[in-house]
This record gives C-alpha cells, structure tokens and sequence, in this order.
C-alpha cells in the first residue's frame, strides 16, 4: 500500500520551454502533497505543500509564478516549471501524506523526475 | 545553525557490521522522527519512524530518540550490501519534514 508515483521519470526540454510533472497517489487519497528539489548529493529541499483545492503554501525563495502546483483531486497534483532555464534542471520529489493518516503524519514519496533544461 | 545536521559521510563498513547512524536537531518542539532510505536517483523510502523520547525496533533496525539531548540515531545491525544508500533523518514540524543532509552508507561485501 501507500504507492505515490510521478510522471515521467526524466525530462529534457529546451531553455524556455515549460514541463508539466504528476504525482499520483495510487492506493489511497491525499489531502496534502508536497513537491522537493533534490541537487547532486544534497538533501531534499522542500518548494511548497499543496492541499486539495485550496492554493499551495510555497517556501521562502521559491517563486510561485515560476512552479506552478494544482492539486485537484485527492489522487493527483501537478508542478509546472514555467519558462524552465539550465539552472531548473534537478531532481523533482513528490511525496503524498494521507488523508486518514491520524498522528503518524506519514509521508510517501515517489520515485522522483529528472529534469535537464539544455 | 541548521535545524537538522547530520553527517554526510560517506561511511564505509563491511557486511556483517553494525552501523550507527545519527542527527542532532535544534528544535525542541519536534515530536515525530522519521527515517527515509534513498537509493541513487530514487525516491526516498519511508524506514520507521519515532514518537517523542525512546527505542524503536523493526527487523534489523533500531530508531532511537533522546529528546534532552536532541540526539537521533538508526542503528542497523548485520549490514547487507543492500543496505548500501543514503539515509536521511527528518523530524516533522508540522507536517511538514525538515530534513537533514543524509548520510551516504556503502556496506562492502
């Protein structure tokens, strides 16, 4: 139980050009995912929590008209890298954490979406 | 300071080994400790996770929290190399996981 998945695994898109990433919880219903960037051999850095329609609480430093999140369904919700540039190309995490999930406040991750803007 | 420092390695031991891996944190508020393992280009893997002060224990894993001295620790114990991969700490503030560098672990055979 507990899948998260993300679509597609790897991107390579041209400078300007936006890409659109999904996070999907397969097994159960999510009312909050967050979206993280991950750089070679560092930590995950949380963008922003989005919760089921309502607008996504995004982190200091990072631009909300550049990554775009809607989170539509209780299964599914998007990033969008507008106008993606070099210094965009990452690692894209999603993770998922249940709608019934009580006190654990358990997160799920997916497997991650490469991005590489040449 | 970071809110969660934890080295990141990398530490290499061979199989068989117990490995003690460890954070230390700043807030005091924190009360949910969770462990993730990551394998190389993945996404992170939800190991075991703590309440508050005290031991938990899965399998060959022991996640550990002393609260007063806002010290965290997973120990594994008879190291596989499919253990081999970065582990990373992350005490929830809110909901919200506050994570450390990870530690990069390579268990030689």
């Amino acid at each position: 139980g507990a899948v998260v998945s993300q679509h597609p695994s790897w991107v390579i898109c041209k400078s300007g050009t936006s890409v659109k990433i999904e996070c999907r919880s397969l097994d159960f219903q999510a009312t909050t995912m967050f979206w993280y960037r991950q750089f070679p051999k560092q930590s995950l850095m949380l963008m922003a929590t989005s919760n089921e329609g309502s607008k996504a609480t995004y982190e200091q430093g990072v631009e909300k008209d550049k990554f775009l999140i809607n989170h539509a369904s209780l299964t599914l919700s998007t990033l969008t890298v507008t106008s993606a540039h070099p210094e965009d190309s990452s690692f894209y995490i999603c993770s998922a954490r249940e709608a019934s999930g009580g006190a654990t406040k358990t997160q799920y991750f997916g497997p991650g979406t490469r991005l590489l803007v040449l | 300071q970071k809110e969660v420092e934890q080295d990141p390695g990398p530490l290499s031991v061979p199989e068989g080994a117990i490995v003690s891996l460890n954070c230390t944190y700043s807030n005091s508020a924190f009360q949910y400790f969770m462990w993730y393992r990551q394998y190389s280009r993945k996404g992170p893997e939800l190991l075991m996770y703590t309440y508050s002060s005290g031991n938990k224990e899965d399998g060959r894993f022991t996640a550990q929290v002393d609260k007063s001295s806002k010290y965290i620790s997973l120990f594994i114990r008879d190291s596989q190399p499919s253990d081999s991969a970065t582990y990373l700490c992350a005490p929830d503030q809110g909901g919200k996981l506050i994570f450390g560098q990870g530690t990069e672990l390579s268990v030689k055979p």
